[in-house]
């Protein structure tokens, strides 16, 4: 069973960083593209960013590029996000998705952690 | 970027009744169109990709079609574990889009 866990959420200050991890388990994590995707509670779904399984092609959303930074380690099968700059607008549940294949529809999403940038 | 509208916003049904939902793509996507339910709660499930092909695991109840720019998601008989909110996303072209979502009420 695919299990897909994030992490490294919390309440941080406008400006500041944060870096949020996703363990996963139950799948060859090498042979798939992974994505950040999130939600303002009670709105809709954002994408964020994707990252193909050998790290060489990352694609971001226009609102967060320059501040994040999407990576992998295939030894640990984890995902990592790394966010610097937050602004309010960047408060929401982040996801961890499995993409089914290249083409990057999710077959498979973590729970989320919940990231809250208030002053 | 491509702009994906759900419609209606809302719509309010009874356990039992067919029920349509709309997503329309400001260009073509193709069949590049995957649609997702999210329980209260809970993380998105996948229902559909390339359109019409239902994912693992989901009932034959769901059912998708479209191509291009007009794509619907059919529910034939509404259970009580259907009311969610549905959203349909693009994967055609980057960035990966999402619809606003169409919440499914009792």
């Amino acid at each position: 069973e695919v299990q897909l866990v994030e992490s490294g959420g919390g309440l941080v200050q406008p400006g500041r960083s944060l870096r949020l991890s996703c363990a996963a388990s139950g799948f060859t994590f090498d042979d798939f593209a992974m994505h950040w995707v999130r939600q303002v509670p009670g709105k809709g779904l954002e994408w964020v960013t994707g990252i193909s399984w050998n790290s060489v092609t990352i694609n971001y959303a226009d609102p967060v590029k320059g501040r994040f930074t999407t990576s992998r380690d295939n030894a640990k099968n984890s995902l990592y996000l790394q966010m610097n700059s937050l602004g309010v607008d960047d408060t929401g549940l982040y996801y961890c998705a499995k993409a089914a294949d290249a083409a990057a529809y999710f077959d498979s999403w973590g729970r989320g952690t919940l990231v809250t940038v208030s002053s | 970027e491509i702009i994906m509208t759900q419609s209606p916003a809302t719509l309010s049904v009874s356990p039992g009744e067919r029920v349509t939902l709309s997503c329309r793509a400001s260009q073509s996507v193709s069949s590049r169109l995957a649609w997702y339910h999210q329980r209260p709660g809970q993380a998105p499930r996948l229902l559909i990709y390339g359109a019409s092909t239902r994912a693992t695991g989901v009932p034959a109840r769901f059912s998708g079609s479209g191509s291009g720019t007009e794509f619907t998601l059919t529910i034939s008989s509404l259970l009580s574990e259907d009311f969610a909110v549905y959203y349909c996303q693009q994967y055609n072209d980057w960035p990966r889009t999402f619809g606003q979502g169409t919440r499914v009420d009792i």
